[in-house]
């Protein structure tokens, strides 16, 4: 799977909206651009997924540039229970599932 | 919930014994997957399996063995552990290898090796 880039850690306030950004300038077209997020003692969480079109859910928005190079979640009002790692990670497919890196320590103030 | 449970969610084990994970989901996904998490790394692939008795070695395989003999079941073995298999382990689930099909995470085991 090609690589992601992601800060290593992201500070915002609560109740404010919160764009957490992706770099991922070797993308392949077929890849999928996923979102995962993991609360403190907890295993990975799915937030969404997309592959050229933005996309919306109940937790979430992806905005993926016209280039698909980067991406950015949107949490549109954050909430201390927010306050995770969020991973982003390009799946090609295949059966040996999805490439972890570090992501992004989202911190939120009250 | 996804239907993932992991056990024992901790453990502590002393160094050169025989230790298995168990990973059980009611959900009849075809892929299961075990990963380790160390501070400072993200999650690691460790083995996969993608059929009843069809596994395959991930990133980190070296000194652990898996076997799935239902659907329902998919278990990590650490033959002899060492201290540098403390860890944290995930078991996860997908319906299918698709790009985009998400996965489904348990809720982790922490193994100490002493």
């Amino acid at each position: 799977d090609a690589k992601t880039t992601q800060p290593n850690s992201m500070e915002s306030n609560e109740e404010e909206p919160v764009h957490l950004p992706c770099n991922h300038s070797t993308i392949s077209g077929t890849d999928y651009i996923h979102w995962y997020r993991q609360l403190p003692s907890q295993g990975p969480e799915y937030v969404i997924h997309g592959l050229t079109s933005n996309v919306n859910n109940r937790m979430a928005s992806l905005a993926i540039a016209e280039d698909r190079k980067s991406s950015t979640l949107i949490l549109h009002r954050a909430t201390l229970r927010d306050a995770a790692v969020y991973y982003c990670i390009l799946s090609g497919g295949g059966a040996d599932g999805l490439t972890f890196g570090k992501g992004t320590h989202l911190i939120i103030q009250p | 919930d996804a239907g993932i449970t992991q056990s024992p969610r901790h453990k502590v084990t002393e160094t050169g014994t025989p230790v298995t994970l168990r990973c059980h989901q009611t959900e009849n996904h075809r892929y299961m997957y075990w990963y380790r998490q160390d501070p400072g790394h993200g999650l690691r692939l460790i083995h996969y399996s993608y059929g009843v008795k069809d596994t395959d070695k991930g990133e980190v395989s070296d000194g652990y063995s898996v076997s799935r003999s239902k659907t329902e079941d998919f278990l990590l073995t650490l033959e002899s552990a060492t201290s540098s298999q403390t860890s944290v382990y995930f078991c996860a689930i997908r319906t299918a290898d698709r790009a985009n099909t998400e996965a489904f995470f348990g809720q982790g085991t922490r193994l100490t090796v002493v």
